[in-house]
């Protein structure tokens, strides 16, 4: 099946800090979606984005289809950004389910 | 609030019960998926159904099972449950057979094997 690689698994962050957060898969794609799984466990939509590049707010993602990978943008940081990252890619043949990396592991201190 | 609804959000049970998880899906959506996220296993695809009938099935025990009823609404069933079936169980739901549409996810439900 489908690999799904998410790089750094953790990262610890100063608060107003920048990062980057990247998710590889390993075949062609029709649906990528980023979520943060916040301290309590609910799982938050960031971005569907199967191809090219969003914003929103602080956050912005960019996927390269073609070269199968996609990055999230964290900028200026806050604590309420801990949690974990999930990137999770839905191969572009198929009636096949959406498939999660590991996750990266952020943690943002004041 | 993803518009996904699950319940109940925590329960406690023995070894050995059966338990039902409730999901109902966003308005509109015809498609409800099952997750399971364990501390080692990260979270593993259990099934999917699309309007009513199963879809796909990913690592789910033969102890498990699930339906989509009339009203899109789904349950999952767990029974002789063992302390390794502790974990966050997720519901999420799209509006089509998955391609090409985004997934949104309940607040899932925590189950406690004692």
């Amino acid at each position: 099946g489908i690999q799904v690689e998410q790089s750094p698994p953790d990262l610890i962050l100063q608060e107003g800090a920048n990062s980057t957060l990247r998710c590889n898969f390993s075949d062609s794609v029709n649906n990528l979606q980023w979520f943060h799984q916040n301290p309590w466990g609910q799982l938050i939509n960031l971005f569907y984005i199967p191809s090219g590049t969003k914003q929103n707010g602080r956050l912005s993602a960019t996927t390269v289809a073609t070269e199968r990978y996609s990055l999230l943008y964290i900028s200026s940081s806050q604590t309420t950004d801990s949690g974990v990252y999930f990137c999770a890619v839905r191969l572009n043949s198929g009636n096949t389910p959406l498939v999660f990396g590991k996750g990266t592991r952020l943690s943002v201190i004041a | 609030d993803s518009g996904v609804t699950q319940t109940p959000k925590h329960l406690i049970t023995a070894t050995g019960q059966r338990v039902t998880l409730r999901c109902s899906p966003r308005s509109g959506d015809l498609s409800v998926y099952w997750y399971q996220q364990s501390l080692d296993q990260g979270l593993q695809f259990l099934i999917h159904y699309y309007n009513g009938e199963e879809r796909a099935k990913g690592n789910i025990l033969e102890r498990f099972s699930a339906q989509q009823f009339p009203d899109l609404h789904s349950e999952l069933n767990l029974s002789s449950l063992e302390l390794g079936d502790s974990a966050l169980y997720f519901c999420a739901s799209s509006a089509l057979g998955g391609l090409n549409t985004e997934a949104f996810f309940g607040q899932g439900t925590r189950l406690t094997v004692v």
